[in-house]
């Protein structure tokens, strides 16, 4: 059974800091590890594909690895703004499917 | 920017009636799928479209679920008995070719569905 799990559920920052989140995943039959941005009445936001061990990506002030190996991605979050604030969710492909698995989310909130 | 749209926003409906989730996916694409959200669980998959077909389905995606691409624009989903527990954020999305995209899925805002 794939499994995909996030850690932290939620998160509660002050603007400013930078933070981090967890998505595991299992590592057999790997495809490719997908984040997505999620505010509430909104369209969850595409922001990473991640395909390979080691990958690192990086848009603005938000940054992923991957480790496909052990199965596992950080989602990075430098200098947290409250429009960051959102629902943060990960989501694996596996083998040949095209379904994409998802975790909880973790959801942030970023305060003044 | 080309986006995923549905409709309606929010549903309400009483059990045993029949519902339709509309989506009209990005224009280009050629994979559909629809996903749903209990309040408070993940987000599961439902089912995958292409061609014409249904090409994978969950556990979920029983007799009383089906899909439909009526026309070159609209994907939609019928509930034909609903339940109170089809009650849900139902999230439609679409894809190119994955050799463009790397399956990279585009989600539309989602329906929400209260089944009274």
């Amino acid at each position: 059974i794939l499994n995909v799990e996030q850690s932290p559920q939620s998160l509660h920052v002050q603007e400013g800091d930078s933070t981090n989140f967890t998505c595991s995943f299992p590592s057999s039959n790997f495809y490719a590890l997908h984040w997505y941005r999620w505010e509430t009445a909104k369209s969850p936001e595409a922001l990473f594909v991640m395909t390979l061990n080691g990958d690192e990506k990086k848009k603005g002030r938000i940054s992923a690895t991957l480790n496909t190996k052990e199965g596992y991605s950080y989602l990075y979050i430098k200098g947290s703004q409250p429009e960051d604030s959102a629902t943060y969710l990960c989501a694996s492909l596996t083998g040949t499917a095209s379904k994409l698995t998802f975790g909880t989310g973790t959801r942030l909130q970023v305060t003044l | 920017e080309p986006e995923v749209t549905q409709t309606p926003s929010h549903q309400v409906t009483q059990m045993g009636q029949e519902v339709i989730l509309r989506c009209v996916p990005i224009s280009n694409h050629l994979y559909f799928y629809w996903y749903r959200q209990i309040l408070g669980q993940k987000v599961e998959f439902l089912v995958s479209f292409y061609n014409n077909e249904i090409s994978e389905k969950s556990e979920i995606f029983d007799d009383q679920f089906s899909v439909e691409r009526p026309d070159g624009s609209n994907f939609t989903l019928k509930i034909r008995s609903t339940k109170l527990e089809d009650s849900a954020m139902y999230f439609c999305a679409s894809r190119g070719l994955a050799v463009y995209s790397y399956n990279e899925q585009f989600f539309g805002p989602g329906t929400r569905l209260t089944v009274l």
